[in-house]
């Protein structure tokens, strides 16, 4: 069965450092999603991608935070300058619409610890 | 206007009992109701889903029921067995765009041997 999958599964990295998370989204998808979810709390949408351009972000998604396609696989979330804040859970998510199904797949996560 | 508010937080039942996690909106644009299950160190994961033009959904043990007047949605767990235990999210979106999940708080349930 095809799945989301997420490299890599745990990012620690120091406040005011770049990082970059990575999606590979099933492959015929057409939406492409990133979430985050803070430890112990609900799972928090940051942005969705289609057609390579952003269709809807959040007020977490700030100018901190670009996602972009770069090639036909993979999807990827950058945080320019992390703050402690920004640890948490950030799930990729993908969509294939409007048919067969209306599900958003979610990958595994990646755990971003920022020290 | 945006917020789906989930209740209990947490809910302890025992093997062979009925779970029920209740939520609510606000936004009559969501048309699409899905519950998420996750267990630790997982991405959350579809469990069942309902729109709003039928008042019932069962796949298994898992029902869910919807009340559009009342703008609420429940989700039953018959013979709840202790591999249920996960975390449940109910969450809403407009399905016929691209558009965000916004979820529930979350419910952690615990279903004793």
């Amino acid at each position: 069965e095809p799945e989301v999958t997420q490299t890599p599964s745990h990012q620690v990295t120091q406040m005011g450092q770049e990082v970059i998370l990575r999606c590979v989204p099933i492959s015929n998808h057409l939406y492409f999603y990133w979430y985050r979810q803070i430890l112990g709390q609900k799972v928090e949408f940051l942005v969705s991608f289609y057609n390579n351009e952003i269709s809807e972000k959040s007020e977490i998604f700030d100018d901190q935070f670009s996602v972009e396609r770069p090639d036909g696989s993979n999807f990827t979330l950058k945080i320019r300058s992390t703050k402690l804040e920004d640890s948490a859970m950030y799930f990729c998510a993908s969509k294939s619409w409007p048919a067969p199904t209306y599900e958003q797949y979610f990958g595994p996560g990646t755990r971003l610890t920022v020290t | 206007q945006q917020q789906v508010k989930q209740s209990p937080q947490s809910l302890i039942v025992q093997k062979g009992g009925i779970s029920i996690i209740n939520c609510a909106y606000e936004n009559t644009a969501f048309d699409y109701f899905p519950w998420y299950q996750q267990f630790p160190g997982k991405g959350p994961a579809l469990l069942i889903a309902i729109r709003p033009d039928v008042s019932e959904k069962k796949e298994g043990r898992f029902t869910i029921s919807f009340n559009k007047s009342a703008k609420q949605f429940s989700l039953h767990i018959m013979d709840s067995q202790p591999g249920d235990s996960a975390t449940y999210f109910c969450a809403a979106t407009e399905e016929t765009s691209g558009s965000r999940l916004t979820f529930g708080e979350g419910t952690q349930l615990t279903v004793n041997p």
